[in-house]
């Protein structure tokens, strides 16, 4: 099992970016994925999460200016920020459903 | 939300060393499709958190068996029975019983 983030940066408050996880070695469309996050230097905080039938659920902190999605035929799980705040500023995680699996991590910065 | 305390902060110990980190959840973490879903994640300096139990008791596949969990309903332990030096980073309960998933503060295990 693989998941790889990518799409992380620098960005102005504001602004919108989006984030992919690449998911390899098991079966995708099977399994609910999470989105994470971690300040620096703090603890995890839980962004979103979408099921396998792409129900979605948010995090109040997110609720609005962030989506969920996946692409089944891609193996592939998003989270589009946007309206960013510098308090969104951390280490995006993607996990599947359990926290059995995560991926590297991709860092995002809100700051102008 | 359910909100997890985790206890110490933060633990020093010797190799060879036996530690318990405690983590009490604010509900019980039963009636998780017939299991209860809380999770003991392990966090190494820059890397992306590991899964070492699951569900309360099971470890996951590869982890050494000096790690052992323990509880039920709203109080679990982690215990490391001696404690080897790629044991340090922060160790953090997770839950996911209710939605949404929570973790615990974390605890930051150091090597004397």
């Amino acid at each position: 099992v693989q998941l790889v983030e990518s799409g992380g940066g620098l960005v102005q408050p504001g602004k919108s970016l989006k984030l992919s996880c690449s998911a390899s070695g098991f079966t995708f469309n099977s399994y609910g994925m999470h989105w994470i996050r971690q300040a620096p230097g703090k603890g995890l905080d839980w962004v979103a999460y979408i099921s396998s039938s792409s129900g979605t659920v948010y995090a109040d902190a997110v609720k609005g200016r962030f989506t969920i999605s996946r692409d089944n035929a891609k193996n592939t799980l998003y989270l589009q920020l946007n309206s960013l705040k510098s308090e969104d500023t951390a280490i995006y995680y993607c996990a599947r459903i359990g926290g059995d699996y995560w991926g590297q991590g991709v860092m995002v910065t809100v700051s102008s | 939300d359910v909100v997890l305390t985790q206890t110490p902060p933060t633990l020093s110990a010797t190799i060879g060393q036996s530690v318990s980190i405690s983590c009490r959840s604010s509900q019980s973490l039963l009636d998780c499709d017939g299991d209860t879903c809380l999770n003991w994640l392990l966090q190494r300096p820059g890397q992306s958190p590991q899964l070492l139990i699951y569900s309360v008791s099971n470890l996951e596949s590869g982890v050494p068996n000096r790690f052992s969990g323990s509880g039920s309903e709203t109080d679990f332990t982690l215990k490391i029975s001696g404690v080897e030096a790629e044991d340090l980073g922060v160790y953090y309960c997770m839950q996911a019983t209710h939605a949404p998933l929570t973790f615990g503060s974390g605890t930051k295990l150091e090597i004397k």
